[in-house]
């Protein structure tokens, strides 16, 4: 069965500093990969995805995430962290006929002014 | 587009009580799932549906069921309510690019 770890229960930045958030899959297969983030009291948003080809992939918001096998992992990305992207932000491997998803425990960013 | 639509938004039980969450989506998406959401544990698959008239268990499914009643609408039902079921519940639907959609949630409290 399919899991993954986000290792950082809690990160803290200054307003813009790069970013940085941890994944790790484990997955018999090539994986399909995603980052989603959840501001306050909402749902989830989509932020970027990876399935295959250029393990470098862009997402909204100035994110992005790099796909390496060799270390199983799937870490986001930003140059420059804002204030508005306080929120948690969950890793997830979809697997199965309908590419059921698996979440990590999820990585609490605070921005700090 | 709704996208993806969830009723209640919150809601109190208690103990032994029944209620069906509902949710429904106007993309045309054959699959949907239902997820729960609790602090420190991520998400969580409770069931899903992978096409209309078809349900599967995910990793937490004691407790509930599941109604495909068409492509657009797929309910869960709590039988008996527990205190162990307070949650929040998401429910979510995939488009044909494996994306999921999730529903902004309903907060269950069972007392």
């Amino acid at each position: 069965a399919q899991s993954v770890t986000q290792p950082d229960i809690h990160i803290t930045v200054s307003e813009g500093a790069s970013l940085e958030l941890r994944c790790n899959y484990s997955y018999g297969a090539t994986p399909y990969l995603f980052w989603y983030v959840q501001s306050p009291g909402q749902g989830l948003q989509l932020l970027l995805k990876y399935f295959s080809g250029d393990t470098l992939v862009q997402g909204i918001k100035g994110f992005e995430a790099e796909f390496k096998r060799s270390q199983s992992s799937f870490n986001l990305r930003k140059p420059s962290v804002h204030w508005s992207d306080a929120a948690e932000y969950f890793c997830a491997v979809g697997a199965g006929s309908a590419r059921q998803l698996t979440f990590g425990s999820g990585t609490q960013l605070t921005v700090l002014p | 587009n709704a996208g993806v639509t969830q009723t209640p938004k919150f809601q109190v039980l208690k103990t032994g009580q029944s209620m069906t969450l509902q949710c429904a989506q106007d993309m045309n998406h054959n699959s949907m799932y239902w997820y729960r959401q609790d602090p420190g544990m991520g998400l969580r698959l409770i069931y899903y549906s992978a096409s209309e008239g078809t349900t599967d268990k995910g990793e937490v499914p004691n407790g509930y069921n599941v109604s495909r009643l068409n492509k657009r609408e797929f309910s869960l039902r709590l039988e008996s309510a527990a205190p162990s079921q307070t949650s929040v519940y998401f429910c979510a639907s995939k488009s044909g690019g494996e994306t999921q959609y999730f529903g902004p949630g309903t907060r269950l409290l069972v007392l």
